[in-house]
This record gives C-alpha cells, sequence and structure tokens, in this order.
C-alpha cells in the first residue's frame, strides 16, 4: 500500500460547483500535513497547512481524520482558476522527509 | 513567497555532456531537496541534504550527484547525460513550521531536455 493515496481524477466541474478530495495516509505516525496546488508546468506552491481541528482559508477547508487515516480538502464556489493539481503532502513525526501523493487533477469548466 | 532559484530554467543539451543544475536559497534553511517529474506525473525524491557537507539518495534511483558545500547552494550534476535522464527537476528547500514539520518551498524548476 502507496504511504499516500489519492484519487487522480480529473474532476470536471462546473463554475460555482463545490468539490472534495480525500487522501489517505498509511503511516499513523504522520504529524503533518498539507496541501499544495500545482499548476500545468509550473512548480507546487503551498495551499495550506492542515490542522487537528481542521482549518478554513476562504473558499477552501481542510479536515484531518486521524483515526481512519485521511485528510480532505473542500473547495466551495469554484472557479476557473482553480483548474490544477491538488497534491496532498504528508511528513512523519521524527522526519524530515515529505511524502507527497500523485495528485488530484481538477478541470473547472465554464 | 519563497527565494528560491534555479538555472537554468531550460536547457537542451546533446548525449554524453556533462550538466549541472544549479539551485539557492536566501532563506538559510538547512534542508533541501532535488525531485524529478515528468510531465503529468507524479514527484520522485532523487536526492536531500540536511546541512552542509550532508548529501543522501532519495527514493528514486538516479545518475545524479549533488554536493552541499554551502548552506544556501545546492548544485545537482550529471556527468553524462541520457535521453532518459529529460524531464523536470525541481529543487527545494524546508524550515521547520511550528507545530507543523516541514513547509517545503520549491524553485520555479529547471526543464531538461537531452537529444
Amino acid at each position: 500500500r502507496k504511504e499516500v493515496e489519492q484519487d487522480p481524477g480529473p474532476f470536471n466541474v462546473p463554475e460555482g460547483a463545490t468539490v472534495a478530495f480525500n487522501c489517505t495516509y498509511s503511516n499513523s505516525a504522520s504529524q503533518s500535513f498539507f496541501w499544495y496546488r500545482q499548476d500545468c508546468r509550473k512548480e507546487p506552491k503551498l495551499l495550506m497547512s492542515v490542522y487537528s481541528s481542521g482549518n478554513e482559508d476562504g473558499r477552501f477547508t481542510a479536515q484531518l481524520n486521524r483515526a481512519s487515516q485521511y485528510i480532505s480538502l473542500l473547495i466551495r464556489d469554484s472557479k476557473l482558476s482553480d483548474s490544477a493539481t491538488y497534491l496532498c503532502v504528508v511528513n512523519r513525526a521524527g522526519s524530515y522527509q515529505l511524502t507527497f501523493g500523485k495528485g488530484t487533477k481538477l478541470s473547472v469548466i465554464p | 513567497e519563497a527565494d528560491i532559484y534555479q538555472t537554468p530554467r531550460y536547457l537542451v543539451i546533446g548525449t554524453g555532456k556533462k550538466i549541472t543544475l544549479e539551485c539557492s536559497q536566501t532563506m538559510g534553511h538547512d534542508k533541501m531537496y532535488w525531485y524529478q517529474q515528468d510531465p503529468g506525473m507524479e514527484l520522485h525524491l532523487i536526492h536531500y541534504s540536511y546541512g552542509v557537507n550532508s548529501t543522501e539518495k532519495g527514493d528514486l534511483s538516479s545518475e545524479s550527484t549533488v554536493s552541499r558545500i554551502r548552506t544556501e547552494h545546492f548544485p545537482l550534476t550529471l556527468e553524462s547525460a541520457r535521453p532518459s535522464h529529460t524531464s523536470q527537476y525541481l529543487c527545494a528547500s524546508s524550515e521547520p513550521a511550528p507545530g507543523f514539520g516541514n513547509t517545503i518551498y520549491f524553485g520555479e524548476g529547471s526543464w531538461l531536455t537531452v537529444v
């Protein structure tokens, strides 16, 4: 089983839709969690960290479920500019290495 | 925004040539990384460093080598380029984010094409 797994998509959604991505991780010692966004042929950029209690940044909400070992990202009121690949990133406790998921591709359609 | 720079951004080179991809960061981060990523595919860690004179191989085997003589500089070298080395190479550095492990920042990438 891969350490970090994501549904690769693509998710094709109309503008204004709400879309949710899940990411599962296999190592229960995982400590820190992030969502990164990567545009086509660009570098990944930090979208948001994921707090234990869940956190929100504008239209984006991230949640962590330690018992079931998954994190989620909810995007409300999708914009065309949200079209990108969303990468789930996990940091194991005591390690400086981060493990990246393969990414979920989102296409927001007019 | 991260201050991490890669040169060259784009390179087309002949088979058998030696190349060095440069990476510099001005944030004073101890930890630096090299990832390889083909278009539309996942990131693969090929090298990392926890500080000066520390280098380790990553999860994906690579014929490249790295060095870390200065904190801010982490170059990657291919002694003899082959078409199979054609890919995007992303340099990154990280800082411990209080309570959140490591936050990683990427350079814009170097696109290498070996013909």
